[in-house]
């Protein structure tokens, strides 16, 4: 079953609305995460570092103040998208590390789709 | 985090194992290698992962070289459901850098 978690799957939203996307670490706590950003036929690029109680840190290139990120507890990262763009329109995804029997590994979300019109 | 060099793309046929190589010749000496798969439309998907010794899991098999510079994932029954991205990532952090990987395509 799924280790982690992300909601939405897919969301619509309007040019110069805020969105948020939650990642969930299900049954284990995380206090990181990983976003990161893919666009079609691209690989996956890392945003930024999510540390639980403290500021993100972010990738070079990525701005700070659009991309919010929020690490509230130990299962949950939020990445806010503010006043987005058609451009930001992109497939997100986050990554938190489970200690499993052959050590740290990474499991990813599902992953957030999203579209700005 | 040291660089992967994976092929573009390869074929398979069904059932048969599928061999993926990479390359990781300037891995240091505390970085683990990773395998993950992406199909179309969702996250990437854990299959296995190693330091020096050779893995296996339920899903995959890793080899990795004496010298470490180079890796093999090992599919051993290949299905059409196989067919995905496949990425090798060497790390040695929870920060993975994922670069083109294989495109991996099983045929009936």
């Amino acid at each position: 079953g799924a280790v982690v978690s992300q909601h939405p799957s897919r969301v619509i939203c309007k040019s110069g609305t805020s969105v948020k996307i939650e990642c969930r670490s299900l049954d284990f706590q995380a206090t990181t995460m990983f976003w990161y950003r893919q666009f079609p036929k691209q690989s996956l690029m890392l945003m930024a570092t999510s540390n639980e109680g403290s500021k993100a840190t972010y990738e070079q290139g990525v701005e700070k103040d659009k991309f919010l990120i929020n690490h509230a507890s130990l299962t949950l990262s939020t990445l806010t998208v503010t006043s987005a763009h058609p451009e930001d329109s992109s497939f997100y995804i986050c990554s938190a590390s489970k200690n499993i029997r052959s050590g740290n590994t990474i499991y990813f979300g599902e992953g957030s789709w999203l579209t700005v019109v | 985090d040291a660089k992967t060099t994976q092929p573009p793309s390869m074929d398979c046929a069904e059932g048969r194992a599928a061999n993926l190589p990479c390359n990781h010749s300037t891995i240091s000496g505390n970085e683990y290698v990773y395998w993950y798969r992406q199909i179309h439309s969702q996250g990437p998907q854990y299959i296995i992962h190693g330091l020096k010794n050779n893995e296996t899991n339920e899903m995959a098999s890793l080899i990795i070289t004496e010298d470490r510079k180079s890796s093999t994932l090992i599919l051993p029954h290949a299905t059409l459901r196989d067919t995905a991205v496949y990425y090798c990532i060497v790390s040695n952090d929870y920060k993975l850098s994922f670069g083109a990987g294989t495109t991996v395509t099983v045929r009936a």
